[in-house]
């Protein structure tokens, strides 16, 4: 595809359980992050990934939080025991490089709405 | 650690007035500087950038210069239109590690006909 794709668009869960989310970045893009937008904020950086490694995860808010990507392109954003505070929209981007100014294209975003 | 703080909205203008949307920074090193912008349901897209003390990023008519000495990075735009009703990000990113996005709280701005 031509840009940055997330799925589901929205994901509507109860409280406790679990859920994935999915990121298809650009093809050919190395680096990949993770950003989570709650409301009336600007978004928050979660995870980075060049390749295949998770080179900062520093912006993982706790343990039950967790992303992989394990081929270098698609990747999957994973929460588990989901807490109504998780309730955001989660933005993925991807950039050529991941060093130096290099333009991240940001998908439209997941809502997640936790119950 | 890194931050970005800019004017809180919403900032509401005539057509064709000008626009000033105030944002500062606070940084180590020599970051790069942004300005994103998310228009009604559209994703979040990048308008224009800088990344060095003193380069004018352009886009659209609007404009926004990198200010070391006052570490500000304001945007500008001399007439503005209905359709720029949207909300702008002031952001920054550490350009030597690994180029994650600090972004501001966001201004929203409504242009009224």
């Amino acid at each position: 595809g031509a840009g940055v794709s997330q799925t589901p668009s929205n994901k509507v869960t109860e409280k406790g359980k679990y859920v994935e989310l999915r990121c298809d970045p650009i093809s050919g893009h190395t680096a990949l992050y993770w950003y989570r937008q709650s409301l009336g904020q600007g978004p928050e950086f979660l995870i980075y990934f060049q390749g295949t490694g998770a080179a900062d995860d520093s912006g993982l808010p706790n343990d039950r939080f967790f992303a992989v990507r394990p081929e270098g392109s698609v990747s999957t954003l994973k929460i588990q025991r989901t807490e109504r505070g998780d309730s955001a929209v989660y933005l993925c981007a991807s950039s050529l490089s991941g060093v130096g100014g290099t333009e991240q294209f940001f998908g439209p975003g997941t809502r997640l709405t936790v119950l | 650690g890194n931050s970005v703080t800019q004017m809180e909205g919403p900032v509401t203008l005539s057509e064709e007035a000008f626009l000033t949307i105030n944002c500062t920074y606070t940084a180590t090193g020599y970051p790069s500087l942004f300005w994103y912008v998310q228009y009604p349901g559209e994703g979040l897209q990048l308008l224009l950038k800088a990344t060095k003390a003193d380069d004018k990023g352009s886009n659209k008519g609007f404009e926004a210069t990198y200010r070391k000495e006052t570490t500000s990075f304001h945007l500008e735009k001399g007439s503005v239109q209905v359709s720029d009703s949207a909300v702008y990000f002031c952001a920054l990113s550490d350009s030597e590690r690994d180029d994650k996005i600090i972004f501001g709280k966001g201004t929203r701005l409504h242009i009224l006909p």
